[in-house]
């Protein structure tokens, strides 16, 4: 079945850091969302991505979507104590329903 | 707005025993979801609805039902709780499109003993 693969897990990073989690599929994507969830809270979306080699930014986050729509990266430069979560992609697989598969998380903790 | 209420937000429940949890949104959304989410698993898709009186299984449906009687509320029961059940479930909902962001609520934390 259609899988979305995320990585990496899990990343620790000094305050001021960069960090960067990447998602990639097995198939080619009509679009890819971004969500990120508080500890002890609710996903929250972030982004959507369509287009190929799509860049859209976000303050200090920077999406990306491939240019063959199978992969898809997020990007936070000089981490803060704010940006500690995790943070998923979700590629559409239901067609029109709206059905996302989600990856399993990138959880970051920022020491400060 | 309350946006997405999920009621109740925490319950302990023993082997065997049935609940119903709760999902209310207030957006008018066509479309609302039920997920779980399990450490190291990310959200997976339990049942999911396109309309009022439409339900529809997603991933992982075993042990689970839903109904969708009014547009705004989206049902999930347990008939027999399992301790395989236990888990963090998030109710989510969106416009009528796989183009739309999906909006989710608090969750229910639920633990099967």
């Amino acid at each position: 079945g259609q899988q979305v693969m995320q990585i990496p897990q899990y990343q620790h990073v000094q305050e001021g850091e960069d960090f960067t989690t990447y998602c990639n599929s097995s198939t080619t994507l009509s679009n890819i969302q971004w969500y990120k969830q508080r500890p002890g809270g609710h996903p929250v979306f972030l982004i959507q991505l369509v287009k190929s080699g799509e860049v859209k930014k976000q303050k200090r986050l920077t999406f990306q979507f491939g240019e063959a729509k199978k992969n898809s990266s997020l990007h936070i430069t000089a981490t803060q104590t704010t940006d500690v979560g995790t943070y998923f992609c979700a590629e559409n697989y239901g067609g029109s329903q709206g059905n996302l598969i989600f990856g399993k998380g990138t959880k970051l903790s920022v020491k400060p | 707005n309350a946006g997405v209420t999920q009621t109740p937000k925490f319950r302990v429940l023993k082997t065997g025993q049935s609940m119903t949890l709760l999902c209310a949104q207030d957006m008018n959304h066509e479309y609302m979801y039920w997920y779980r989410q399990d450490p190291g698993m990310g959200l997976r898709l339990i049942h999911y609805s396109v309309g009022e009186g439409t339900t529809a299984k997603g991933e992982v449906p075993d042990g689970y039902n839903v109904s969708r009687l009014k547009k705004q509320n989206f049902l999930l029961g347990l008939e027999s709780a399992a301790p395989s059940q236990t888990s963090v479930y998030f109710c989510a909902s969106s416009y009528p499109s796989s183009y739309q962001p999906q909006h989710f609520g608090d969750g229910t934390r639920l633990s099967i003993l």
